[in-house]
């Protein structure tokens, strides 16, 4: 069975520009996060999605940063237009009810 | 708010030996979930063990081990016989009961360096 995957695996953009970031869930997994750790801080908590749903999305930092989940299966995560401090490491984990989060190996976004 | 916090921000290990690594967390909710997550250099994070709060057995999966104090509010990691491979940075992690308000949402400690010298 794939895990959780994540693209692009590492971005580079300038100040201002937009950047997609892309999560596929573990196949039947209803519940997808977006976490996404800072350098030297610790992992903080995004939103969740329950299919297509946004369940919580006290964790996104301000409006640009922008969370779909388009039918229930993949989600985008589109920061626009990106500044310095966005810069950091996002996590996509998905879960099913009851079990185990399972975490992508992440997307490192690199703000110059 | 849930908070989670690891004290040390690196500890070593020699291969074969004995190490245990802290957490402590605060939260107002009697049933929940902790666990251990490693993160090794390849960035995929990996569950370690996971405890059940309402359980007052510890969990063990395989050399890892874990010490749950449901009063004093502590679960740390005991991994016997270390390797190699066990060299990562180690993050606990919290998340409240299934139904709750903050269901499935993970909150996480500061993450403790684990290396281990040959």
């Amino acid at each position: 069975e794939a895990g959780v995957t994540q693209f692009p695996s590492h971005s580079v953009i300038e100040k201002g520009q937009t950047v997609t970031l892309r999560c596929d869930p573990i196949s039947g997994h209803d519940n997808l996060y977006w976490y996404r750790r800072v350098m030297g801080k610790e992992i903080k908590f995004l939103l969740h999605f329950v299919k297509e749903s946004k369940q919580d999305e006290s964790g996104m930092p301000n409006n640009r940063f922008l969370a779909e989940r388009t039918g229930g299966t993949y989600s985008t995560l589109k920061v626009q237009p990106a500044e310095l401090e966005d810069s950091g490491v996002y996590f996509c984990a998905s879960s099913q009810a009851g079990l185990a989060t399972y975490f992508g190996p992440g997307t490192r976004l690199t703000v110059t | 708010a849930q908070t989670v916090t690891q004290s040390q921000p690196e500890m070593s290990v020699q291969e074969a030996e004995t190490v245990t690594l802290s957490c402590t967390y605060d939260t107002s909710e009697s049933d929940y979930y902790l666990f251990w997550y490693k993160q090794p250099p390849s960035r995929q994070m990996i569950l370690v063990i996971r405890q059940e709060a309402y359980k007052q057995q510890n969990a063990t999966e395989n050399r890892f081990s874990v010490n749950f104090q449901k009063a004093a509010k502590s679960f740390s990691l005991k991994i016997s016989d270390s390797q190699l491979g066990d060299a990562a940075m180690y993050f606990c992690a919290y998340r409240g009961r299934d139904g709750g308000t903050s269901y499935g949402k993970l909150t996480f400690g500061q993450g403790t360096i684990l290396t281990v010298h040959p």
